[in-house]
């Protein structure tokens, strides 16, 4: 079975600051990676995607995360974070193909200080 | 139009009752999902439904019992209901299993007191 580990629980960042946060998943074949972001009292929305090709993906709002395949890894990034990305960001993993569940990690907290 | 929408949104309800949350997509997305998440924002799959089809249990309570009527709705009835039960519960829907993007509702606030 899959898992995914956020080793950052709680980053605390001042406006413009540039940002990366880790992300590991345990698997042996081939996987879809996910980044969603939860706004303080929302739901979750997708922040961007990978599922193959370029390993080094674009979503919204500026984010981009790059696979690393030898490392089991899908870190997020931004070069300037805002006041407004204050939030919580889950990594997810699912096993390509089938009926496979979506696994989330356990989060991180964004805090961007003015 | 609201994608994924669940109701009701903030539930208080003393221990020992039994109550239910209902969902409702109208992405046309043939997979449905109740997700919990606890206090400490933990994300957890407890059901998926693929065309009214259990797709996916994992380990809960038998006091938890999802309900489809439809590709296009997934209730989720709990019975007894316990302190522990206190989370937000997310309703979610895709196109499919296989990966693709997960569509979350606005979740509900569940309070057993």
């Amino acid at each position: 079975a899959q898992s995914v580990s956020q080793h950052n629980h709680h980053v605390i960042l001042s406006e413009a600051a540039s940002l990366e946060l880790g992300c590991n998943y345990s698997y042996g074949g081939t996987v879809n990676l996910f980044w969603y972001v939860q706004y303080p009292g929302q739901h979750l929305q997708l922040l961007l995607k990978y599922f193959s090709g370029d390993p080094l993906v674009k979503g919204i709002k500026g984010f981009e995360a790059e696979f690393i395949k030898s490392k089991f890894s899908f870190n997020l990034r931004k070069p300037s974070v805002q006041w407004s990305d204050t939030a919580e960001y889950f990594c997810a993993v699912n096993e390509a193909g089938g009926y496979q569940k979506v696994t989330f990690g356990t989060g991180t907290k964004l805090q961007v200080i003015p | 139009d609201t994608a994924v929408s669940q109701t009701p949104k903030y539930l208080v309800t003393q221990m020992g009752n039994d109550k239910s949350i209902k969902c409702e997509q109208n992405l046309g997305h043939d997979t449905m999902y109740w997700y919990k998440q606890d206090s400490k924002k933990f994300l957890k799959i407890m059901f998926s439904y693929n065309n009214k089809e259990l797709i996916i249990n994992e380990t809960v309570p038998n006091r938890f019992s999802p309900k489809s009527p439809d590709k296009a709705h997934l209730n989720l009835h709990i019975n007894s209901l316990e302190l522990g039960d206190s989370a937000v519960y997310f309703c979610a829907s895709s196109q499919d299993s296989g990966g693709n993007t997960i569509y979350f509702g606005e979740g509900s606030w569940l309070t057993v007191v």
